[in-house]
């Protein structure tokens, strides 16, 4: 499975945006990017996914560089509850088993 | 709002009796998904099935682990025998048919939390 690197953590101020960078520089031309993320005590939630362009759900946005090396999460404007580690792993076509690294544990101040 | 249900939430134990954890998956979900977390090791992929079949259980230990699907509500996950080391919180998710954007999505119920004494 194809690496991916992430900061081990991140904070950010309530109803600030907050950019959290993904690389995964090994990346193949046809694995998809997926974003996870998991509150405390809780399973881990689907967040966003994406393969070449960028993408826009109502949790969050996907921004995918053009030579697919890196990407970024974008949440528009956190809040208290999006205090949890989010987890960028790529996520091979031909299959659907997703490999969890550390992620990211993101902090945010009120 | 269809989620995955597990059972039980929480499990103690004794090392050397057997356990059975399990899941219910999404409805209409063909995909389904054992993890483990630990602090030491993470989120491990343990097995998963596809339309009940097992498509790969390489990251279970075969001698005390085994995973089953009896129908396409139920997904079982047994330990036997339970060690200490097995102590962990095991997720199971289900997962969408393949995409139109030609990916899984997968759905995460809320974990068992085992400890074993």
């Amino acid at each position: 499975d194809a690496k991916t690197t992430q900061p081990n953590s991140m904070e950010s101020n309530e109803e600030e945006p907050v950019h959290l960078p993904c690389n995964h520089s090994t990346i193949s031309g046809t694995d998809y990017i997926h974003w996870y993320r998991q509150l405390p005590s809780q399973g881990p939630e689907y967040v966003i996914h994406g393969l070449t362009s960028n993408v826009n759900n109502r949790m969050a946005s996907l921004a995918i560089a053009e030579d697919r090396k890196s990407s970024t999460l974008i949440l528009h404007r956190a809040t208290l509850r999006d205090a949890a580690v989010y987890y960028c792993i790529l996520q091979e076509t031909s299959g659907s088993r997703l490999t969890f690294g550390e992620g990211t544990q993101l902090t945010v101040n009120p | 709002d269809a989620r995955v249900t597990q059972t039980p939430r929480h499990k103690v134990t004794e090392m050397g009796q057997e356990v059975t954890m399990r899941c219910q998956p999404i409805l209409g979900h063909n995909t389904v998904f054992w993890y483990r977390q630990t602090m030491m090791q993470g989120l491990e992929l343990l097995a998963y099935f596809r339309n009940r079949a097992p498509l790969d259980d390489s990251g279970m230990p075969k001698d005390r682990f085994s995973a089953e699907m009896p129908d396409a509500t139920l997904a079982t996950l047994k330990i036997q025998p339970s060690e200490p080391r097995d102590s962990a919180v095991y997720f199971c998710a289900s997962g969408l048919p393949r995409t139109e954007r030609g990916s899984y999505e997968q759905y995460f119920g809320p974990g068992t939390r085992l400890t074993v004494t």
